[in-house]
C-alpha cells in the first residue's frame, strides 16, 4: 500500500492564482481530512470528509474549497491564493470517524508570493 | 475544542537520557494520542491510550494519563539521536476529530 500521497511536494504560486492540492490514499477510508501547519501554529484543520460525497469545514475553512466524489481522493481548492495561505499542507485519513488513529500524507509545502 | 497544549515548547537532551514531553486539555476526552514529526515529514502515530487506561507502554514509550488533572505524559526512555524529532498530542472526543497544539521539538544530542 502506497498509504496517503500528496502531490505537488512544493509549488509556488502568486497572488490570485487558483490551483488544486491533490490527496489520495488506497486503505479504503472513508475520513480524510486536510490541514495547515504555519510555524508556531502546530496543525490546524481545514476541511474534512465522512465518506464519499460528504464535506464538512474544520477550523480554518476560509479561502479553500474541497469536495470527496470517490473514496481515494480528496482534494483541495484555493480559488484565489493569498499570502496568508502560504503554508504546509497535509492531507490524513482513517478508516471512519470514530476510528482514532490518523495517518498522514508528507505534505506539500505551498508558497504564495 | 479539545486541542491539546504541550509543554515544554523545546526540550534538549543528551542521547541515552530520558525525554519527558506533557500536554494539557480542557474537555473530557474518549482517548489521547501522541504522533512524532521528523523534519519535512508527516506525522506518524506513536501510542493511543484510552480514558479509562492511566498508563500505556510501547517499546521505549511510555505514556500516561490522568483524567482529574486532564494531562497526559509522554516518556521516551534511552533516547536516540534519531528520536529528534517534534511531538504533538492529540486528545480526542466525541467529535473524533483530530486537533493538534504547537508540539514539542526535542533535539537528541549524540
Amino acid at each position: 500500500n502506497a498509504g496517503v500521497t500528496q502531490t505537488p511536494k512544493f509549488q509556488v504560486l502568486k497572488t490570485g492564482q487558483s490551483m488544486t492540492l491533490q490527496c489520495a490514499q488506497d486503505m479504503n477510508h472513508e475520513y480524510m481530512s486536510w490541514y495547515r501547519q504555519d510555524p508556531g501554529m502546530g496543525l490546524r484543520l481545514i476541511h474534512y470528509s465522512v465518506g464519499a460525497g460528504i464535506t464538512d469545514q474544520g477550523e480554518v475553512p476560509n479561502g479553500y474549497n474541497v469536495s470527496r466524489s470517490t473514496t481515494e481522493d480528496f482534494p483541495l481548492r484555493l480559488l484565489s491564493a493569498a499570502p496568508s495561505q502560504t503554508s504546509v499542507y497535509f492531507c490524513a485519513s482513517k478508516p471512519s470517524l470514530g476510528t482514532d488513529t490518523q495517518y498522514f500524507g508528507p505534505g506539500t509545502r505551498l508558497t504564495v508570493l | 475544542s479539545q486541542q491539546g497544549e504541550e509543554d515544554p515548547q523545546a526540550l534538549s537532551i543528551q542521547e541515552g537520557e530520558n525525554a519527558t514531553m506533557n500536554c494539557s486539555y480542557k474537555t473530557s476526552i474518549n482517548n489521547l494520542q501522541w504522533y512524532r514529526q521528523n523534519s519535512g515529514r508527516g506525522l506518524v502515530h506513536l501510542i493511543l491510550i484510552r480514558s479509562n487506561e492511566r498508563e500505556k507502554h510501547s517499546g521505549r514509550l511510555r505514556v500516561t494519563l490522568d483524567t482529574s488533572k486532564k494531562s497526559s505524559s509522554l516518556l521516551i526512555t534511552a533516547s536516540r539521536a534519531a528520536d529528534t524529532a517534534s511531538y504533538f498530542c492529540a486528545p480526542t472526543g466525541a467529535n473524533s476529530k483530530l486537533t493538534f497544539g504547537k508540539g514539542i521539538t526535542l533535539s537528541v544530542r549524540p
